[in-house]
């Protein structure tokens, strides 16, 4: 089946810090997904991209929807503590909607 | 209801037994999901009904997984007789439609001893 692959697995930073991570798919991917999962909660969408080099933002984050449809990227500038969370790139497998999900990224803000 | 809700938080179980979850997803969504994530993994789907209708279970690891949405609202995922392997967290979700978004609720943590 699709693979998700993201990078990187975890990352300790301090606050303020500008934060970037990405996920390639072994397939062309028609939708990207990020969701954000807090500690004992479910994964929250953050971002949707829908189109081939769009470039979205929702507050500090902004999300790249990659040329080759195979990548994506995720930027969060200025880190705050309630950034922590894993970080998961998603997007439909074939001919459905429902998403596969990459490993995660692991995100640890330092105050 | 406000959002996703499951129950139990928490199952300790013995190989061997069965065990039921529930799921109780958002009141207006038509769609629900159910995924199993390993620690250290992101979710996985696992089977998806629209209404009471069950148009995918591709998911569902063994035949011992079945889950069940009787009247198109509460789901129920049942194991039967667990094995080590079938520890994780399992999650639900429930969206408006099969294109819509998807609200995961907090996820049953399964441990079978």
């Amino acid at each position: 089946g699709q693979q998700l692959n993201q990078s990187p697995q975890s990352m300790f930073i301090q606050e303020g810090e500008d934060v970037s991570m990405n996920c390639t798919s072994s397939s062309i991917f028609n939708t990207w997904l990020w969701y954000k999962q807090d500690p004992g909660e479910g994964p929250v969408l953050l971002i949707a991209l829908y189109k081939a080099g769009e470039l979205t933002s929702n507050g500090r984050l902004t999300a790249q929807f990659g040329i080759t449809r195979k990548d994506s990227f995720l930027n969060i500038s200025a880190s705050i503590p309630s950034d922590v969370g894993i970080y998961f790139c998603a997007g439909p497998s074939g001919g459905s909607y429902i998403p596969t999900f990459g490993r995660g990224t692991s995100l640890i803000v330092h105050p | 209801g406000a959002g996703v809700s499951q129950s139990p938080r928490y199952k300790v179980t013995k190989r061997g037994q069965d065990v039921t979850l529930r799921c109780d997803p958002i009141s207006s969504h038509a769609t629900l999901y159910w995924y199993q994530q390993a620690l250290g993994q992101g979710p996985e789907f696992l089977t998806y009904f629209n209404y009471e209708a069950q148009p995918d279970k591709s998911g569902l690891p063994s035949d011992r997984f079945s889950a069940e949405r009787p009247e198109g609202s509460i789901s129920t995922l049942t194991i039967q007789r667990t094995e080590q392997r079938d520890s994780a967290m399992y999650r639900c979700a429930s969206s408006l439609d099969d294109r819509g978004t998807q609200y995961f609720g907090p996820g049953t943590r399964l441990l079978v001893l």
